[in-house]
């Protein structure tokens, strides 16, 4: 039961460049999406949100855009540095539903080398 | 900065025995939560916890499974009797609100299990 699929096991960047992490979804109930980061023995730590009435959401270096109609997500990491190499979750929520749950994807892990 | 916590952070058990993951979630926070992550594979939902009962389960959530807040700050996951496959990183987490959009959920480090 792949909700939320990220196609991409790994990504490694340049530092100073572009970070595009890319993320899918099929439930058409998601009305909620987040992107969590996780570093080896830690928890996912929450990175940035966005709501499906919007499709764009910026808080500093990290962007999250929303295509709606294709049912697909990005986080843009501009520009990236080494300390952001870790693995990024894509997760995806039914607020409307009254579901509480946060369904992810596998992960991604970004690599960004000086 | 509050954060959640988790003990232990690695149990070693049997297969058939009985373990309990502890968590410590932030202390204004109402709703709770356990999500397990098997070795190579997605993090997924178990339990969502409010006002002393279970508000939303898994499949993967069955009768071997339950969860209680014995106290005001504990919240423990509680497996009767456990299989191989349950095996995995448990993570436990809280927020101030149930809905995913209007609070973010904040997760612990996590407690290995492996069982044997």
């Amino acid at each position: 039961d792949q909700q939320v699929k990220q196609n991409s096991p790994s990504l490694s960047v340049q530092e100073g460049r572009i970070s595009i992490l890319n993320c899918d979804y099929t439930n058409s109930m998601f009305d909620y999406f987040l992107w969590y980061k996780k570093y080896p023995a830690e928890g996912p730590t929450f990175l940035i949100s966005i709501s499906s009435i919007k499709d764009k959401n910026e808080d500093g270096r990290f962007t999250v855009f929303l295509n709606k109609s294709a049912k697909h997500l990005s986080l843009h990491i501009v520009p990236s540095q080494p300390g952001d190499s870790a693995v990024y979750f894509c997760a995806a929520s039914a607020n409307q539903g009254g579901s509480e749950k946060l369904v992810f994807g596998k992960g991604t892990k970004l690599t960004v080398n000086p | 900065e509050p954060e959640v916590t988790q003990t232990p952070s690695h149990q070693v058990t049997q297969m058939g025995q009985e373990v309990i993951l502890r968590c410590v979630p932030i202390s204004n926070h109402l709703y709770f939560y356990w999500y397990r992550q098997i070795l190579g594979q997605k993090v997924e939902f178990l339990v969502s916890f409010y006002n002393n009962e279970i508000s939303e389960k898994s499949e993967i959530f069955d009768d071997q499974f339950s969860v209680e807040r014995p106290d005001g700050s504990n919240f423990t996951l509680k497996i009767r009797s456990t299989k191989l496959e349950d095996s995995a990183m448990y993570f436990c987490a809280s927020s101030r609100n149930g809905l995913a959009a209007f609070n973010e959920q904040f997760f612990g480090p996590g407690t290995r299990l492996t069982v044997l």
